[in-house]
């Protein structure tokens, strides 16, 4: 089974500090995506990325940044966390490749959040 | 850019009865993948069906099927014989297949389903 997993489940930043939240897959995809989910929102796309050290700009990019140096490793950093970056955050992988290429897998989420 | 919508934000069902979540979506190419997201309370986010546009036949897996008119721009799910481990959240996607759409899916704003026993 794909398995992917996040740093932290809950986590309490102060607003400035600069916050990492960490996944890792362990099924060799290619794909790692993070996102955010609030209450009547879904879920909105932060970055994503389809390779080492590659990176898109997801939905709503700004306040974030990212980093892939390993292919199972997929790190979102807030620079200077603000108290409306409180939400629930989410990490995917997918592969392009197989009978369940494009399917995400997720992670179990880490409720961050930021006093 | 898609655009997908649930427009049942709360839905409830009886025990082993049947229910239908709506799903709609936007777009303009002809080729892309569909999929109903399960969300327990809690608990991880699982795939509970997905759909290619280019199949013509509804996917189904056990008590889960779809009802895909690709013409209506239209995804439901159908969830047989409810179960009480069925309460959750449903968010319909999209997967697009070409331009900067391939990557990434597009979620719905999901349907709260509860279960009655």
């Amino acid at each position: 089974d794909v398995k992917v997993t996040q740093s932290s489940r809950y986590l309490v930043k102060r607003t400035g500090e600069k916050v990492f939240l960490e996944c890792v897959q362990d099924m060799d995809h290619e794909n790692m995506f993070w996102y955010r989910q609030d209450p009547g929102l879904g879920l909105r796309l932060i970055y994503f990325s389809y390779d080492v050290k590659m990176k898109e700009k997801g939905d709503i990019p700004e306040g974030y940044s990212v980093s892939r140096e390993k292919k199972e490793r997929f790190s979102l950093i807030l620079e200077s966390a603000s108290t409306n970056q409180t939400s629930m955050y989410l990490c995917a992988s997918s592969s392009w490749t197989g009978s369940r290429r494009y399917e995400q897998y997720f992670g179990p989420g880490t409720r961050l959040t930021v006093t | 850019a898609q655009t997908v919508t649930q427009s049942q934000p709360e839905m409830s069902v009886q025990e082993a009865e049947t229910v239908t979540l709506s799903c709609t979506y936007d777009t303009s190419e002809s080729d892309y993948y569909l999929f109903w997201y399960k969300q327990p309370p809690s608990r991880q986010m699982i795939l509970v069906i997905r759909q290619e546009a280019y199949k013509q036949q509804n996917a189904t897996e056990n008590r889960f099927s779809v009802n895909f008119q690709k013409a209506a721009k239209s995804f439901s799910l159908k969830i047989s014989d409810s179960q009480l481990g069925d309460a959750a959240m449903y968010f319909c996607a999209y997967r697009g297949n070409s331009g900067g759409s391939n990557y990434k899916l597009t979620f719905g704003k999901g349907t709260l389903l509860t279960v009655n026993p």
